[in-house]
């Protein structure tokens, strides 16, 4: 069976400090991957999402990047990280022409 | 553009009373349309998928409608539990098989 991890759950990072956010997905290959990233109350927003290894589209301009090194890896990174990157990040996979995305636990991250 | 709007925002019912939750869309050409559930910090379950040739799909005591003409789509909860107290989010694909468009949830709260 598929599954899907995100670390580290929890962050809390000053202002203009780097991040980085992983994702790993087991149990399946070459699937599409996305980062999200929920404000409080708010509804998901998609960041960025990949068809495959080194293919990032970024969906909203920012101080955030992606990068996928590997098939089942997915990274979400930032230089300097502002209060307004606060948020519930959140990894998915799904398989194209197959509709379902798979969400991952999320990273809640704390920008001070 | 390609919008999903979701109603009520938030509600309040007691627990064992049925609810009705909205979806509307403009996404097209329409491929998909899900229902997730996410719980308080937790990334979002799957709960029914509907492709455009189906009416409605059961899931235990969810059932979701679909009316592609109208492009509705009500998720129904039977005999309300506590653990059904999360928010709800309608989320629609089009025929790329990469774009998710998501609504900003329902958050239902159910009390004894």
């Amino acid at each position: 069976s598929q599954t899907i991890h995100q670390w580290p759950a929890t962050l809390v990072q000053p202002v203009g400090s780097p991040l980085s956010l992983e994702c790993t997905v087991e149990g399946t290959s070459n699937p599409n991957l996305y980062w999200y990233r929920q404000a409080a109350g708010r509804g998901l927003q998609l960041l960025f999402y990949s068809i495959g290894i080194g293919q990032i589209s970024s969906e909203v301009p920012q101080n955030l990047s992606a990068s996928r090194p590997q098939d089942r890896q997915f990274i979400l990174s930032s230089k300097k990280l502002l209060l307004s990157d606060s948020g519930f990040y959140l990894c998915a996979w799904s398989v194209l022409y197959v509709e379902t995305q798979y969400f991952g636990p999320g990273t809640r991250l704390l920008v001070l | 553009k390609n919008q999903v709007e979701q109603s009520p925002q938030s509600l309040i019912i007691l627990e064992g009373k049925n609810c009705t939750l909205q979806c509307n869309y403009t996404v097209s050409p329409f491929s998909n349309l899900r229902w997730y559930k996410q719980d308080t910090g937790r990334g979002p379950v799957s709960l029914t998928i509907m492709t455009f040739s189906e009416n409605t799909k059961s899931n235990g005591r969810y059932t979701a409608t679909l009316d592609a003409d109208t492009k509705q789509s009500s998720l129904h909860i039977t005999a309300s539990q506590l653990s059904d107290s999360a928010s709800y989010i309608c989320v629609v694909s089009d025929e790329s098989g990469n774009q998710f468009y998501f609504g900003t949830g329902t958050s239902l709260t159910v009390i004894p």
